[in-house]
């Protein structure tokens, strides 16, 4: 299977400690999303990156959000310092070059910060 | 800023009946996406149909059918023979593509339940 692949799946953590996930995306896709859902609510949007280069970024990434995507291949979000409120399901998304593409999701990183 | 909206937060529906999910947007652009996308309790977002909006025919895909009307800027899905893998939370989505990340803007979701 070559779909978007997200790790881990499941994190629980301690208010204050830093947790970084990772998003494989299909290989051909230049285009790289991460989003945020919470509990009965839509994704939102929080960052795009266009092979290496971070080019959007949402008001809701606050700065102790930070995203990688090196050598534009897989991407990476680290979380510093996590509250509660961080607790979400977390969604990567890619897409190839092109208008109106069709993003293509993995299974997201379910993230419980107590 | 675009905003969508889904008014049934539930639906429910016999096993081969019809069902239709509501969808409506705010947007002063003209060029746009629009999509469904279906999440399986505990399964990953899979993209159902999508829909140009420079396009007027409705787009079509087997089961699903949507009723697009660009003017009332609405965006209905339309599920015909309903299965029990219909089961799932189904997200309406707006892609703006005027420059930009082409990023999705979601609804908050439908969450059906297909009834043996």
């Amino acid at each position: 299977d070559t779909g978007v692949s997200q790790d881990p799946r499941h994190k629980i953590t301690k208010r204050g400690q830093n947790v970084t996930f990772r998003c494989d995306p299909i290989s051909e896709h230049n285009r790289l999303y991460w989003y945020r859902q919470t509990l009965g609510q839509g994704p939102e949007f929080l960052t795009y990156f266009q092979n290496e280069a971070q080019l959007e970024k949402s008001r809701l990434l606050s700065d102790r959000f930070s995203a990688e995507r090196p050598k534009g291949s897989f991407s990476t979000l680290e979380i510093q310092r996590t509250e509660q409120g961080d607790s979400a399901m977390y969604l990567c998304a890619s897409t190839s070059l092109g208008v109106g593409e069709t993003q293509y999701f993995g299974p997201g990183t379910r993230l419980l910060v107590l | 800023a675009q905003t969508v909206t889904q008014s049934q937060p539930e639906m429910s529906v016999q096993e081969a009946e019809t069902v239709t999910l509501s969808c409506t947007y705010d947007t002063s652009e003209s060029n746009y996406y629009l999509f469904w996308y279906k999440q399986p309790p505990s399964r990953q977002m899979i993209l159902v149909i999508r829909q140009e909006a420079y396009k007027q025919q409705n787009a079509t895909e087997n089961r699903f059918s949507v009723n697009f009307q660009k003017a009332a800027k609405s965006f209905s899905l339309k599920i015909s023979d309903s299965q029990l893998g219909d089961t799932a939370m189904y997200f309406c989505a707006f892609m703006f593509t005027q420059g930009g990340s082409e990023k999705l803007v979601f609804g908050k979701g439908t969450k059906l339940t297909v009834n043996p």
